[in-house]
């Protein structure tokens, strides 16, 4: 079955630093897809950045990018020069071939960033 | 483009009584679904329709129940509410599940308290 394990329920970061937030998934697929969505407080849920298991490079989104380690079964999203408007719920997911041929999404538990001035 | 509407924003109801959560996207995506979100637990799939006429249980189904109404609209129903079900509801919609890369889009959500 599919898993993902986000084990940060929470961090924090200054303004302009980079944060690492973590993310580990468990699959016995050989292709799926891994995703980040951003909840702030307003609640909507805003799809970030994906990684797709065959793509060769890490994923990258402006300030966002994606440490995908296959072997590790990790897929860190990483945050560059961290702004206020970062704050937030951050969640990993992840989509893989099933049984049936439609791949519904799973979710990790969540981490929630707080970017200090 | 509004994308996918959800309607109610906000409920409540009384231990026993029904409702219908009413969800609406305008990009003409195949597959829809419900997700429930409560603290500490992350999103869980509800059910989901992989196409026009077609829905299926996920992880959580016990207590609701699901209508493709057509390919724009997808509902949620809770036929006895319990205090359970208290949760923010997520109706989402994506190209379709058949491939691996396409991104939910999501509604703003439905916060339902049951007393």
């Amino acid at each position: 079955a599919q898993k993902i394990t986000q084990t940060q329920p929470g961090m924090f970061v200054q303004e302009k630093e980079a944060v690492t937030l973590d993310c580990t998934y468990d699959t016995s697929d050989p292709s799926y897809g891994l995703f980040w969505y951003k909840q702030p407080s307003s609640g909507e849920m805003i799809f970030l950045i994906y990684q797709g298991s065959y793509d060769q490079q890490n994923a990258t989104e402006g300030r966002y990018s994606l440490n995908f380690q296959k072997a590790r079964k990790s897929a860190n999203l990483v945050i560059s020069a961290s702004q206020l408007g970062d704050s937030a719920m951050y969640f990993c997911a992840m989509r893989s071939e099933m049984n049936t041929g439609f791949q519904k999404l799973v979710f990790g538990t969540g981490t929630r960033l707080l970017v200090s001035p | 483009n509004a994308g996918v509407t959800q309607t109610p924003k906000f409920q409540v109801l009384k231990t026993g009584q029904s409702m219908t959560l009413q969800c609406a996207q305008d990009m003409n995506h195949n597959s829809m679904y419900w997700y429930r979100q409560d603290p500490g637990m992350g999103l869980r799939l509800i059910y989901y329709s992989a196409s026009e006429g077609t829905t299926d249980k996920g992880e959580v189904p016990n207590g609701y129940n699901v209508s493709r109404l057509n390919k724009r609209e997808f509902s949620l129903r809770l036929e006895s509410a319990a205090p359970s079900q208290t949760s923010v509801y997520f109706c989402a919609s994506s190209d379709g599940g058949w491939t691996y890369n396409s991104p939910l889009h999501f509604g703003n959500g439905t916060r339902l308290t049951v007393t």
